[in-house]
Order: C-alpha cells, then structure tokens, then sequence
C-alpha cells in the first residue's frame, strides 16, 4: 500500500533552517511529483511547493521563494524540504502529499515548532 | 492567484441528515486540457487531510459512496447524503488547475 511516512517533529530557533523528509512506499518513487502543504494550529491548508522526483525540478509558492527547497534521494525513495531563516509564523505542520494535481496521498505531518 | 471561497464555515447536522457544502473560485478551473481540477479533502481531528473527490466528482479509492462532488466553472458542491458520526471534520476544496495551488478555508462539519 503507498505509505508516506515523515520525520519526527522539530523544535527550532528564530533564523534557523528545518528539514523535514517525507520516505515513500509502495509505489515507484520518480512516478509521481511531491507537493509540500503546511497548516499551523487550527488554521486552513497552505500550499509551500512542487518537486518532480524523477527529474528534480521544483516550483515554490513565490511567498516562499528564497527561504524553500526541495530536494530527493531516489535511492531511498525519500523527498526533503527544508525551509530556512525561521520565524515563529512558520511554526506548523508541514505536509508532504503525493501527485501532480491531487493529494491522494498524504504523509502524518511534522510539526516544526519555532521559538526561542 | 485563484482564490477559493467556501460556505459555510460552519456546518452543525443531524445524524442521518444530509449536508451541502459550496465552494467558488474566483476563476474558472477548466483547465486547457478540458479538465477541471476541483479536489475535496477530509480532515478528520488530529488526522492529516485525506482525499476523497477529484476532478469535481470522482470518488477517491475507498470512498464512501454517500460523498458526491458536482458543479462546473467556478462553482461547486460537495454533499453528504447521510451524515455518520466518522464524517466530524473539516472539508475543504482545492483546486490544482493553476499554480499556486489554493484551498477554500475549510468548513467545518459536527454533529448536533
């Protein structure tokens, strides 16, 4: 069955960096495009960007542009995003999702916490 | 961007009643390819999103007949036949026809 499994949650400062992985299963990685969705407490969904496994390229949300990359190992069948220059509104749950056009699967969530 | 706006935010059913659930977006979603990439999520308390409607009104894997999606354009609906108690939760709608991709608010369902 297609499993996204994410890493464990974070804690970090203001100005720091955060990188979250998102390991796949059950299908062929390079298939299908990753998208990254995050959702701090108790508000809506927020689309952070796009990466196409099999050829690496990416699109960003342009509110994340500078501060967001995602990245893969098709080896291990695992997609990364890591955001930097932290601030406290970043705090939330970061999503990875799989497919081009629809979520059909979802990975837990990692929570990164920001504060100092 | 498109914007997607859904009402109600808020929607208190009875168990066993149905329930209507709108969303419009600001711009059409038919997409050049003829399709209209309008999705409805699920997300249950403590759960990350699931999917259950794409493409307006197909029904995800493992989906219970019960959902249904219809519209077309810019306006859209998603309607539970029979309320359960495991379809608590908030609702949203997506659309994937431009980046970047953007949701409704949500609307959340509870029972009465």
């Amino acid at each position: 069955q297609v499993q996204l499994v994410q890493s464990g949650a974070e804690v970090k400062k203001p100005g720091a960096s955060v990188k979250v992985s998102c390991k796949a299963s059950g299908y062929t990685f390079t298939s299908y495009d990753i998208n990254w969705v995050r959702q701090a407490t108790g508000q809506g969904l927020e689309w952070m960007g796009w990466m196409n496994p099999n050829s690496g390229n990416t699109g960003y949300a342009q509110k994340f542009q500078g501060r967001v990359t995602m990245t893969r190992n098709t080896s291990i069948s695992t997609a990364y995003m890591e955001l930097s220059s932290l601030r406290s509104e970043d705090t939330a749950v970061y999503y990875c999702t799989r497919g081009t056009r629809v979520g059909d699967y979802w990975g837990q969530g990692t929570l990164v916490t920001v504060s100092s | 961007d498109i914007v997607m706006t859904q009402t109600p935010l808020s929607s208190p059913v009875t168990l066993g009643q149905p329930a209507s659930i709108s969303c419009r977006s600001s711009q059409s979603l038919v997409q050049s390819d003829g399709n209209t990439y309008l999705s409805w999520l699920q997300q249950r308390p403590g759960q990350p999103p699931r999917l259950l409607i794409h493409k307006i009104s197909n029904r995800f894997s493992g989906v219970p007949d019960r959902f249904s999606g219809s519209g077309a354009g810019t306006d859209f609906t998603l309607k539970i036949s029979r309320v359960e108690a495991e379809d608590v939760g908030v609702y949203y709608c997506m659309q994937a026809t431009q980046f970047p991709r953007t949701f409704g608010q949500g609307t959340k369902v509870e029972i009465k």
